[in-house]
C-alpha cells in the first residue's frame, strides 16, 4: 500500500540557517512525488515534483529536494531560511490507479517554524 | 497562471441543514476534480473524485449519499454536505490536475465549514 510518513511534525529553524524537512514514502509503483507548502488561509502552492528525469529537483524559493530510491527518501532542503518560508509543508505521493487516472496521498504535515 | 477557486470560502450552518461548495476552474477545463478534507492541524485525506459527465468515485469510508458531488460542466464541480452534523465541521479542499494526464495539480483555498 503506497503511504507517505513526514518524521517530523514541526521543525525550528533560525532565520539564515538551512533547512530540512523529512519525507519517506512506500510505493508498489514507480510513483511521483512532490512538496506543496500551505501558508495560513491561502491555497496549497506546488513546490517541486520529481518524476523520473532528474532524482535532484529544483523548486520555487530556493527550496530542492533528492530522491533516493535506495532509502526511498524525498527530502526538502533550503539553503537558508526566510521569515516567509514559515508554513506548513506536505511530501506527497501520486500513484497510478489501476482503473486510470491516479491517487494522491499526503504526508501529516510537517510546520516549519523561522525564527529572527 | 490557472487557477481554482472555491466559493463559499466560509459557511456556518445548523446542524440538519445541507451546504453546497462550489469548485471551479477558471482559465481551464478539467474533467477530473479531486475533493479533499482537512481536520484542524491535520493532512488532507482524499474524499472523492468528480467525474465530468459520470459519477464520483469515493475513497472507501465515505459515505456516498452524505458527500453529494456533481460536476456539472468542464469548469465546476460542486459539493453537497446532506443534513449536516457538527462532527462534519471541516476544511474541505478541491483541486484540478494541470492538464490532461498529469498528476500535478492546482488547489483551491478551500471551504472551511462549521455546523452548529
Amino acid at each position: 500500500a503506497q503511504s507517505v510518513t513526514q518524521l517530523d511534525s514541526h521543525v525550528s529553524v533560525s532565520e539564515g540557517t538551512p533547512v530540512l524537512l523529512r519525507c519517506n514514502y512506500s510505493s508498489s509503483y514507480s510513483p511521483s512525488l512532490f512538496w506543496y507548502v500551505q501558508h495560513p488561509n491561502k491555497g496549497l502552492q506546488l513546490l517541486l515534483k520529481y518524476t523520473s528525469a532528474a532524482t535532484l529537483v529544483k523548486g520555487i524559493n530556493g527550496f530542492e529536494a533528492e530522491f533516493k530510491k535506495s532509502e526511498t527518501s524525498f527530502h526538502l532542503t533550503k539553503p537558508s531560511a526566510h521569515m516567509s518560508d514559515a508554513a506548513e509543508y506536505f511530501c506527497v505521493v501520486s500513484d497510478p490507479r489501476n482503473t486510470g487516472g491516479f491517487k494522491t496521498i499526503f504526508g501529516a504535515g510537517t510546520r516549519l517554524f523561522v525564527k529572527a | 497562471g490557472a487557477v481554482v477557486s472555491q466559493h463559499p470560502s466560509r459557511v456556518i450552518c445548523k446542524s440538519g441543514t445541507s451546504v453546497k461548495i462550489e469548485c471551479r476552474s477558471l482559465d481551464f477545463q478539467a474533467t477530473t476534480m479531486f475533493w479533499y478534507r482537512q481536520f484542524p492541524k491535520q493532512s488532507l485525506m482524499l474524499m472523492a473524485t468528480s467525474n465530468e459527465g459520470s459519477k464520483a468515485t469515493y475513497e472507501q469510508g465515505v459515505e456516498k449519499d452524505k458527500f453529494l458531488i456533481n460536476h456539472a460542466s468542464l469548469t465546476l464541480s460542486t459539493l453537497t454536505v446532506t443534513s449536516a452534523h457538527p462532527e462534519d465541521s471541516s476544511f474541505y479542499i478541491c483541486s484540478a490536475p494541470q492538464g490532461k494526464g498529469t498528476d500535478t495539480q492546482y488547489f483551491g483555498p478551500g471551504t472551511r465549514l462549521t455546523v452548529l
